[in-house]
């Protein structure tokens, strides 16, 4: 059972775009969520964070929108850069139950920001 | 500050043996989690450490364990490998246990073959 979809595997937008990557849970003790950022022959690297009493977050370039009674999330990249490419993770954990620091990841995503 | 360190970054090993995987926390750093990832089942947990106790275990078989020492660096150990073992090893760490905001830092993983 998976309690962490990313139902697109790939996305590929334009440079200066925006790029919107999807994310949707179904454990409803999940209270906080993340987002990391994958090279190839690298580890996850910590993008953007929210906890599941905000509905957004924003850092940056990043923005991450929390919809609790639609259990979704979603990445905003703006604007887009060819740097962004990498394969994207979103991941969630369930704080109040005491298991917070055990992430459930997504499968991810594969973004490609064209020149 | 330097991040978080796994040795080996590469290992082949054959059926039925067993193997030893090395993190090093980021200073400071208390939490050590550990993370399967494979092409098809994406990152899975594997088990948490925090003050030489295992705190979280993922859904894993016994073949699968690991430890903490004093200064917090980790191991992790799969005996009798199978071919269904080969992936990407990811170890993570993070300041506290418990806190909500919390954030894990991952290190570059260590890649497994069995053949």
């Amino acid at each position: 059972d998976q309690q962490v979809k990313q139902n697109s595997p790939s996305l590929s937008v334009q440079e200066g775009r925006i790029s919107i990557l999807n994310c949707d849970y179904t454990n409803s003790m999940f209270d906080y969520f993340l987002w990391y950022k994958k090279y190839p022959a690298e580890g996850p690297t910590f993008l953007i964070s929210i906890s599941s009493i905000k509905d957004k977050n924003e850092d940056g370039r990043f923005t991450v929108f929390l919809n609790k009674s639609a259990k979704h999330l979603s990445l905003h990249i703006v604007p887009s850069q060819p740097g962004d490419s990498a394969v994207y993770f979103c991941a969630a954990s369930a704080y109040r139950a005491g298991a917070n620091s055990k992430l459930t990841f997504g499968k991810g995503i594969t973004l490609s920001v064209r020149p | 500050k330097a991040g978080v360190t796994q040795t080996p970054r590469y290992l082949i090993k054959t059926r039925g043996q067993q193997v030893t995987l090395s993190c090093s926390p980021i200073s400071g750093h208390r939490s050590v989690s550990w993370y399967q990832q494979t092409p098809g089942q994406g990152l899975q947990f594997l088990f948490e450490y925090f003050s030489e106790t295992q705190r979280n275990k993922g859904n894993f078989p016994g073949r699968f364990s690991g430890r903490q020492f004093s200064n917090s660096r980790s191991e992790m150990n799969v005996s009798t490998l199978e071919l269904g073992d080969s992936a990407l090893y990811l170890c993570a760490s993070s300041h506290l246990i418990g806190a909500s905001t919390d954030t894990q830092y991952f290190g570059p993983g260590t890649r497994l073959t069995v053949l």
